[in-house]
């Protein structure tokens, strides 16, 4: 098992542009969540989802838009990007039934927005 | 609102030391709550969790953490660390009606010899 995988690991983005963060897990979890860490503020919940064609909005949710047409993939779009929006991205997964409520990350995404 | 708080930014032991990070939350209900451990550049790793029972837990690499319900604490122990233990420690908690983690600004760790 991969776990959960994200690309790219790093991206340099010009303000007003847009990209897509891609999160993927083979471990068959219905619930899939993304998360943004800043200096001194932990990580934040962006969106999250409990299963393919299902997403609810996180903590922080503006301007970052989901979708979940799989189980195994749950991509992150910046539509515009904003010099705020410099940050890691953590994609992290959990299975839905007997498995304690362990969230499964992934490596991270390091973005700048110049 | 559920919060944690870390109020130990940064802590710096000796190898051999014995270790301990605090945690305090605020939550409404019984908590579900975590530590997660980061090294640089990595993803985030669960060392333990807390549900419900007994309320010293043992976690991965001789970690542990005692829930204690008064104090609304959850602080991370270890009796003797070392130089692989440097990283970054957070305490969560989980409220999953919501699907909602909420993490505390973490603790960062540093092992001299």
């Amino acid at each position: 098992n991969a776990g959960v995988t994200q690309t790219p690991k790093f991206q340099v983005l010009k303000t007003g542009q847009s990209m897509t963060l891609q999160c993927a897990q083979d471990m068959n979890h219905e619930y899939m969540s993304w998360y943004r860490q800043d200096p001194g503020m932990g990580l934040r919940l962006i969106h999250y989802s409990v299963g393919a064609g299902i997403t609810d909005q996180g903590e922080v949710p503006n301007g970052y838009n989901v979708s979940r047409s799989t189980t195994e993939d749950f991509p992150l779009r910046l539509l515009s990007a904003a010099p705020s929006q410099t940050s890691v991205y953590f994609c992290a997964s959990r299975t839905g039934t007997g498995g304690g409520y362990e969230q499964y990350f992934g490596p991270g995404t390091r973005l700048t927005v110049t | 609102a559920q919060s944690v708080t870390q109020p130990d930014i940064h802590i710096t032991v000796s190898e051999g030391a014995s270790l301990e990070l605090r945690c305090n939350y605020s939550y409404g209900a019984t908590p579900y709550l975590f530590w997660y451990v980061q090294s640089p550049g990595q993803g985030l790793q669960l060392l333990l969790k807390y549900f419900s029972g007994d309320t010293l837990v043992q976690g991965i690499k001789g970690f542990e953490a005692e829930f204690k319900r008064s104090q609304s604490s959850f602080n991370l122990r270890k009796p003797s660390v070392h130089w692989s233990d440097a990283a970054e420690y957070f305490c969560a908690v989980g409220d999953f009606g919501n699907e909602k983690l909420t993490f505390g600004t973490g603790t960062r760790l540093t092992i001299i010899p």
